[in-house]
């Protein structure tokens, strides 16, 4: 099956920060991504769509400018948290659409901690 | 409104017996409809989907679903419950993939 990466699986990083988090399709092109966040024991909340060459689409309840989404090749897809702060600690998870197909390949997932 | 509900967060099932986990979605969004597991910390892994064809949808590991129009729903079974079964199990259903709020299942042995 096709296969989404995410990056990275795990980063800690300080209040008022910046965090990068990665989401490649390794072997097909993925015009839409979706971001989503997981709180431990709970679901997965979906955050936005992201399609490529073109701006997000958030969920309500989503801050855009926090989490900023960047969907610049059919390949990657890019989730920014900003100015990040202790209540953003989560579990994102990206998922990825293979052109026409209604399967979506979801990655790994990242673990996000802020202290 | 919630697009997809499942009903019982907790199941717990003898191993070898049926496995029943419960799906039912919002006739708003469009009928395709997709399990997932999730075992700790890990993503998900898709275990089967219905989109056209063929309503009673099987997939891997033993599991299949009935997709019934009438009721919307897209209840997830497995005939007989392995240990290995253990983890947390999502419905989810439209073209945006909501995803419902889970089921955690427990196999004892």
């Amino acid at each position: 099956g096709a296969v989404v990466s995410q990056h990275p699986s795990r980063v800690i990083c300080k209040s008022g920060t910046s965090v990068k988090i990665e989401c490649r399709s390794l072997d097909f092109q993925a015009t839409t991504m979706f971001w989503y966040r997981q709180f431990p024991k709970q679901s997965l909340m979906l955050m936005a769509t992201s399609n490529e060459g073109s701006k997000a689409t958030y969920e309500q309840g989503v801050e855009k400018d926090k989490f900023l989404i960047n969907h610049a090749s059919l390949t990657l897809s890019t989730l920014t948290v900003t100015s990040a702060h202790p209540e953003d600690s989560s579990f994102y998870i990206c998922s990825a659409l293979q052109g026409a197909n209604t399967e979506a390949f979801f990655g790994q997932g990242t673990r996000l901690t802020v202290v | 409104a919630q697009s997809v509900t499942q009903l019982g967060s907790h199941v717990s099932v003898s191993e070898g017996a049926l496995v029943l986990l419960r799906c039912n979605y919002s006739s708003s969004v469009p009928p395709y409809l997709f399990w997932y597991v999730q075992y700790p910390n890990q993503g998900l892994q898709l275990l089967l989907k219905y989109t056209t064809g063929a309503t009673l949808v099987k997939g891997i590991n033993g599991f299949e679903a009935e997709f019934k129009k009438s009721e919307t729903s897209f209840h997830l079974t497995k005939p007989s419950a392995h240990m290995s079964d253990a983890a947390e199990y999502f419905c989810a259903a439209g073209n945006q993939f909501y995803f419902g709020t889970g089921t955690s299942l427990t196999v004892i042995p």
